[in-house]
């Protein structure tokens, strides 16, 4: 059964500041992994998505990269904004079935 | 990308009536679709897989009496909350896969939040 873990749980830094979120997962066989985002009382806005056959992909100040193998990924921020402020989900979409399993969020907070 | 419409955006009920969200892809046909839901401060957690024209498949510990799935259509699913109770109340959303086979991106509505009284 596929689990899929986020760490921190919360993450709280100055503005300007680059940095990481980390996702793993349990079992390799996924088609893709995409990472969330999501604010408080709202849906989710999808920031990349990584198809299982890629290592990474970009926008703007965001990256994302896959190591399969491992069972882990990785969303950079560059330059971290107030706006940034929110929950980052990582999901990852399993062969078989489609299904579609996320982790439990990190609460990203950007202080001015 | 495309659009996974979803409605209402939110709703009060009172605790023993049954409340319907109902789940469209715009402009793509779906063929399978899934049901999330989601209590504050808690991850997304499936609760059921809807294929068009066939009964859903619920996840451990969901209720198919109490949570009703119906997936009429290419473009249409519905999820109706039977006799709702306070316990239900939560953020529910959905998503839709296309045609385009095994990669094809899943696209998510914008959920509903039912609030039960």
């Amino acid at each position: 059964k596929q689990e899929v873990t986020q760490i921190p749980a919360a993450l709280s830094v100055p503005e300007g500041e680059n940095l990481v979120l980390n996702c793993s997962f349990t079992d390799s066989a996924i088609y893709n992994l995409q990472w969330f985002r999501q604010d408080p009382g709202k849906g989710l806005t999808s920031l990349l998505l990584i198809q299982s056959s890629q290592r990474e992909q970009t926008s703007g100040r965001l990256n994302a990269s896959l190591d399969k193998s491992s069972g882990r990924s990785t969303l950079y921020i560059a330059a971290s904004q107030p706006g940034d402020s929110a929950t980052y989900l990582c999901a990852v979409r399993n062969t078989g079935g489609f299904k579609t399993i996320f982790g439990a969020g990190t609460r990203l907070f950007v202080k001015a | 990308g495309a659009v996974v419409s979803q409605h209402p955006s939110w709703v009060i009920c009172k605790s023993g009536t049954s409340v319907k969200i109902e789940c469209r892809s715009l402009d793509f046909q779906a063929t399978t679709m899934f049901w999330y839901r989601q209590f504050p401060k808690q991850s997304l957690m499936l609760m059921a897989t809807s294929n068009e024209g066939s009964k859903a498949t619920y996840e451990q510990g969901v209720e198919k009496d109490k949570f009703l799935i119906n997936h009429a259509s290419l473009t249409l699913s519905t999820l109706t909350v039977t006799s709702a109770h306070p316990e239900d109340s939560s953020f529910y959303i959905c998503s839709a896969v296309g045609t385009g086979g095994a990669n094809t991106e899943a696209f998510f509505g914008q959920g509903t939040r039912l609030t039960v009284v």
